[in-house]
């Protein structure tokens, strides 16, 4: 069965400065994984899939993620911060085209 | 626009009801899911969909069933609510063999 682990539960860095949000996944096959985005009030947002081509994922609003099969890591990172970047992050893994989600990780972005 | 339309934003009903959560799509998607969102819990599986008429169970199906009577529909039932079926439904809908999922907006069910 597959899973996904976020390693934090909510993480805060400064305006203009790096992000990293970690995500380590379980999977019998080899998988498909995803980063979404939900900002307050707001539905999920696809932010960057990973379907077995380049193991370095470029997404939406400069975000990126690398899969990493020795480390069985997908960590989402951003080189610099924005306040609009403030929501939950969701790391995604799929098998037989079912999703299973993480916890989540709440962003604060610090002004 | 490609939508998946959930007929209700918020609902509040009591204890012991039945309660119906409607979920459209307009893409000719093949699969269709549903979700319930709790802090601390992210999204778990409910009930799934490959196709008319099929249905498969999630990793929390208990006090749940579903309907899918048309490719478009995918309804979700709680038989008997409880005020531990209180939380954010989410739906969504895919492409068979394409990994481009589409999220409702949510209803948020309060059961008192």
């Amino acid at each position: 069965a597959q899973s996904v682990t976020q390693l934090d539960s909510h993480v805060s860095v400064s305006e203009g400065t790096p992000v990293l949000l970690r995500c380590n996944y379980s999977s019998s096959y080899s998988p498909s994984l995803f980063w979404y985005v939900q900002h307050p009030n707001k539905g999920l947002q696809l932010l960057l899939k990973y379907t077995s081509a380049a193991t370095l994922v470029k997404g939406i609003n400069g975000f990126e993620a690398e899969f990493k099969k020795s480390e069985t890591s997908f960590h989402l990172t951003k080189p610099s911060a924005h306040m609009s970047d403030a929501a939950e992050y969701f790391c995604v893994v799929t098998e037989r085209e079912k999703l299973t989600f993480g916890t989540g990780t709440r962003l604060t972005i610090i002004p | 626009d490609v939508k998946v339309t959930q007929s209700s934003r918020y609902l509040v009903k009591r204890t012991g009801e039945k309660v119906f959560l409607e979920c459209v799509q307009d893409m000719d998607h093949e699969n269709m899911f549903w979700y319930r969102q709790d802090p601390g819990l992210g999204l778990r599986l409910i009930y799934f969909s490959y196709d008319v008429k099929m249905k498969e169970k999630g990793d929390i199906p208990e006090g749940y069933s579903v309907s899918r009577e048309k490719k478009e529909r995918f309804s979700l039932i709680l038989e008997s609510a409880s005020t531990n079926q209180t939380s954010m439904y989410l739906c969504a809908s895919s492409q068979q063999g394409f990994f481009g999922y589409t999220f409702g907006s949510g209803t948020r069910l309060t059961v008192v």
